[in-house]
């Protein structure tokens, strides 16, 4: 497609539950990145694939969350047992290599009630 | 301390003003830096890379000191449309993950 898709756009979820969030990279971007973005900060870095491979996942804040990039295009972030700390804007951004600028998607707002 | 630092501001300048924001970073090894632009409830938007020599596009002018470990965006001739919040990016300090800074947040006013 011609930008970064990020499915659902909104998700309100209850606490305890388990989410997925869906990333649609920029067609023929190698590199995908989850960042995650609370009110008045800057985005968080999650977890960057190279290909289908985490390259680092050093950002993820438990274990509760893990990604997954099955066939180097599309990503799934997922997050068990939500908790209400959880909700912020995650964010996917995709780009042709590591180290060049981004292009985001619009972001899925993850609200845990 | 914060790996990657700007002041929060607001930054509040008429239109036609020039304004300076600063950014430090506490990675030397840092290799790739950035300026992204974010409107409210937007995601953020790649205005410019930074590069050792300086560069310059249109109004906006980014500058690097690897020396002092801190990078510069300047605009010049502020246009209302300029009013964002802009984040300061960092990347390769050892490992693949970009750090973004908190943002600076300016209002241009008529």
């Amino acid at each position: 497609g011609a930008g970064v898709s990020q499915t659902p756009s909104n998700k309100v979820t209850e606490k305890g539950k388990y989410v997925e969030l869906r990333c649609d990279p920029i067609s023929g971007h190698t590199a995908l990145y989850w960042y995650r973005q609370s009110l008045g900060q800057g985005p968080e870095f999650l977890i960057y694939f190279q290909g289908t491979g985490a390259a680092d996942d050093s950002g993820l804040p438990n274990d509760r969350f893990f990604a997954v990039r099955p066939e180097g295009s599309v990503s799934t972030l997922k997050i068990q047992r939500t908790e209400r700390g959880d909700s912020a804007v995650y964010l996917c951004a995709s780009s042709l290599a590591q180290g060049r600028g981004y292009t985001f998607g619009s972001g899925t707002r993850l609200t845990v009630v | 301390r914060k790996e990657v630092e700007q002041d929060p501001g607001p930054f509040n300048v008429p239109e036609g003003a020039t304004v300076a924001f600063n950014c430090t970073y506490s990675n030397s090894a840092s290799q790739s830096f950035f300026w992204y632009r974010q409107d409210c409830r937007k995601e953020p938007k790649l205005l410019m890379s930074v590069y050792s020599s300086g560069n310059e596009d249109g109004r906006f002018t980014a500058q690097l000191n690897r020396a002092s470990q801190y990078i510069s965006l300047l605009i010049r001739d502020s246009k209302l449309s300029d009013s964002a919040t802009y984040l300061c990016v960092v990347n390769g300090a050892g490992g693949f993950k970009t750090i973004f800074g908190a943002g600076t947040r300016l209002f241009v006013k008529a």
